[in-house]
């Protein structure tokens, strides 16, 4: 089956810009979504299809799918980005959808 | 204003059955695929299952496969999760959720705030 794979954890400092990698085998093949989870509440995508950023969503929330890796970046980082960040793709082959394991954004 | 609200959830021994519910608002429910994802507390986010906007196209996670059927009444803009067989390890909180699209591709737009199903006895 299909993985997704992310780190555990990046940190960041305010103001600086930060990156959330999501590997996978030939994932620039695959369509690439990203959302954001703040604690207790339900899951956002801040990035879907690979670059575009939903309405509401901030410019500073970028993303870029080539090769083997994605990217969510994510510039001029405040303190209300900490969040977990989860990548997803929709694993044709197999039907059906795939998370990445997440990654916890801490800003320091 | 766009709405998802699940229902159903609770508490159920290990081998019994549960269905969720999940009753859309806000939005031209037939036009859209719609799934259930799943997250254990304290863990990621686990995909269930999908369903296309006219219910023809269906799909699981393997983890599910065979004992959890998902469904849609679209003149009832609703949204069900049947689950047999319960494992401790279905213990999570389970979303409704929308699809961008109608097929199963697109990303994930609107998401409920989630159903608490606890398996244990």
């Amino acid at each position: 089956s299909y993985v997704l794979t992310q780190p555990p954890s990046v940190s960041v400092a305010p103001g600086q810009t930060a990156s959330i990698t999501c590997g996978g085998n030939n994932l620039g093949s695959k369509t690439v979504h990203w959302y954001q989870q703040k604690p207790g509440q339900a899951p956002v995508v801040v990035v879907y299809d690979d670059y575009w950023r939903p309405s509401g969503i901030p410019e500073r929330f970028s993303g870029s799918n080539s090769g083997n890796t994605a990217t969510l970046t994510i510039s001029r980082v405040e303190a209300g980005d900490e969040a977990d960040y989860y990548c997803q793709v929709w694993d044709s082959g197999a039907r059906r959808e795939v998370f990445g394991g997440g990654t916890k954004l801490t800003v320091l | 204003e766009v709405q998802l609200v699940e229902s159903g959830g609770g508490l159920v021994q290990p081998g019994r059955s549960l269905r969720l519910s999940c009753a859309a608002s806000g939005f031209r429910f037939d036009d859209y695929a719609m799934h259930w994802v799943r997250q254990a507390p304290g863990k990621g986010l686990e995909w269930v299952s999908g369903i296309t906007w006219n219910s023809g196209t269906i799909a699981y996670a393997d983890s599910v496969k065979g004992r959890f059927t998902i469904s849609r009444h679209n003149a009832k803009n609703s949204l069900y999760l049947q689950m047999n067989s319960l494992k401790t390890e279905d213990m999570a909180l389970y979303y409704c959720v929308k699809g961008l699209g109608g097929e199963l591709r697109h990303t994930f737009d609107i998401w409920g705030q989630g159903t608490m199903v606890t398996v244990s006895s």
